[in-house]
């Protein structure tokens, strides 16, 4: 169980345009994903924590105008990156955290390339 | 500022040993551990975790946790070239919405 779903799983677009990635848990209810970014041979920095029905919470200089994110029912949050410029280019990868224990279970991840 | 440290390694181990990774963490009131397993360019996996102090066994993995020593480790029994990735620690705690705190990772390499 404790599946998660990530879509697009890779992406490439040009600067400026905006991207929107999907995070799903499919056999779970999760009222809080959460989303993070990874560059090459680095630790995963966390973005956002996102509560279901409820703003996001953004971690100390990400820019929430930038990294939209929207958790709209139980099982379903998504991230948008707007106006993306070549520096935006990353994996993002979401997790959904299910009730106690409180584990967290991580998509598949998506590899942004702006051009 | 809570931390979570692990010894980058690599560590490298023969195929069918056991490997063994530490984490110590800083946070007294942390609650919550878990290891995931990370193989490159992928995302992380969740392996095991663990709530009390003792041992936790699934299959060959034994998750570790001594709160009062503020460390949790995970065997690898009968070590497998598949099990060559980056084990990462992660640690929470009931407040500050049970965000994970997260080691920087251990690259484990077993050699067939």
């Amino acid at each position: 169980g404790a599946v998660v779903s990530q879509h697009p799983s890779r992406v490439i677009c040009k600067s400026g345009t905006s991207v929107k990635i999907e995070c799903r848990s499919l056999d779970f209810q999760a009222t809080t994903m959460f989303w993070y970014r990874q560059f090459p041979k680095q630790s995963l920095m966390l973005m956002a924590t996102s509560n279901e029905g409820s703003k996001a919470t953004y971690e100390q200089g990400v820019e929430k105008d930038k990294f939209l994110i929207n958790h709209a029912s139980l099982t379903l949050s998504t991230l948008t990156v707007t106006s993306a410029h070549p520096e935006d280019s990353s994996f993002y990868i979401c997790s959904a955290r299910t009730g106690a224990p409180y584990e967290q279970y991580f998509g598949p991840g998506t590899r942004l390339t702006v051009t | 500022q809570k931390e979570v440290e692990q010894n980058s390694g690599p560590l490298s181990v023969p195929e069918g040993a056991i490997a063994s990774l530490n984490c110590t963490y800083s946070d007294r009131v942390s609650q919550s551990f878990f290891w995931y397993r990370q193989y490159s360019g992928k995302s992380p996996e969740l392996i095991m975790s663990i709530y009390s102090n003792g041992d936790k066994e699934d299959g060959r993995f034994t998750a570790q946790l001594n709160k009062a020593s503020q460390y949790v480790s995970l065997l690898i029994r009968d070590s497998q070239p598949s099990d060559s990735a980056t084990y990462l620690c992660a640690v929470a705690n009931a407040g500050n919405n049970r965000k994970l705190i997260w080691g920087l990772g251990t690259s484990l390499a077993v050699n067939p």
